[in-house]
């Protein structure tokens, strides 16, 4: 079963631009990460954020937590066309580590 | 850079056949998971190893599927029998997991077709 949502469940930007993608999930958590997938291939990781913490940057990467809304964003500055790929969100739970995904965002950068 | 290895890449096979997927993860990672990816959808855990043990295998569908991880190292997917709804990507990562810290590192995957 998924435990996240991702919204939007597509995002069109021109290159520049900043790109803003939500997480919901249901349970409590112990980490979150974003992970992004160009077509067809595997999942890469971006950043992980823990339970306790509300804000972490990477590079041009920035993302937040509120636990009380049990929701995440990831915000990238400056984007590129080659930032284009699809964004998940996952969270893992403090008893076994079980790390689930939402359904995602499709970003689609234009040069 | 370890990576996570998986094979087959890719891989047809008829309905009502059996199928296998194997994974190697990175040298030293305890924990392993196994994902069904639907296109246009998120990763579905079906099943979670830690060493050899499984720890979560709820949405696995046992009447045909099966994973086993035995010296807690690679592991193996079955399907058996192939169904038309089985087509998807399989995809498997492993994690150190130590409660702080479970970055997992994915493999490519195995796009499955099943004609």
């Amino acid at each position: 079963s998924q435990q996240g949502e991702e919204d939007p469940q597509a995002l069109s930007i021109q290159e520049g631009e900043n790109a803003t993608m939500n997480c919901s999930y249901k349970t409590s958590i112990n980490n979150l990460q974003w992970y992004r997938q160009n077509s067809g291939r595997g999942l890469v990781h971006l950043i992980l954020i823990r339970s306790n913490e509300r804000e972490k940057h990477s590079g041009r990467l920035r993302v937040t937590l509120d636990t009380s809304k049990k929701s995440s964003s990831l915000l990238i500055t400056a984007s590129r066309a080659a930032d284009t790929a699809s964004y998940f969100c996952a969270t893992d739970t403090l008893n076994n580590n079980d790390m689930r995904f939402g359904a995602g965002t499709r970003l689609t950068v234009k040069p | 850079e370890a990576e996570v290895a998986q094979s087959p890449r890719y891989k047809i096979t008829e309905k009502s056949q059996a199928v296998a997927f194997w994974c190697d993860p990175i040298s030293g990672h305890a924990t392993l998971y196994w994902y069904r990816q639907i296109l246009g959808q998120g990763p579905e855990l079906l099943v979670q190893f830690q060493d050899e043990s499984v720890v979560d295998d709820s949405q696995l569908p046992k009447d045909r599927f099966s994973a086993e991880r035995l010296k807690g190292v690679d592991s193996t997917l079955k399907i058996q029998p192939a169904e038309l709804g089985d087509s998807a990507m399989y995809l498997c990562a492993s994690s150190l997991a130590t409660g702080s810290n479970t970055e997992a590192f994915f493999g490519q995957g195995t796009r499955l077709t099943v004609v």
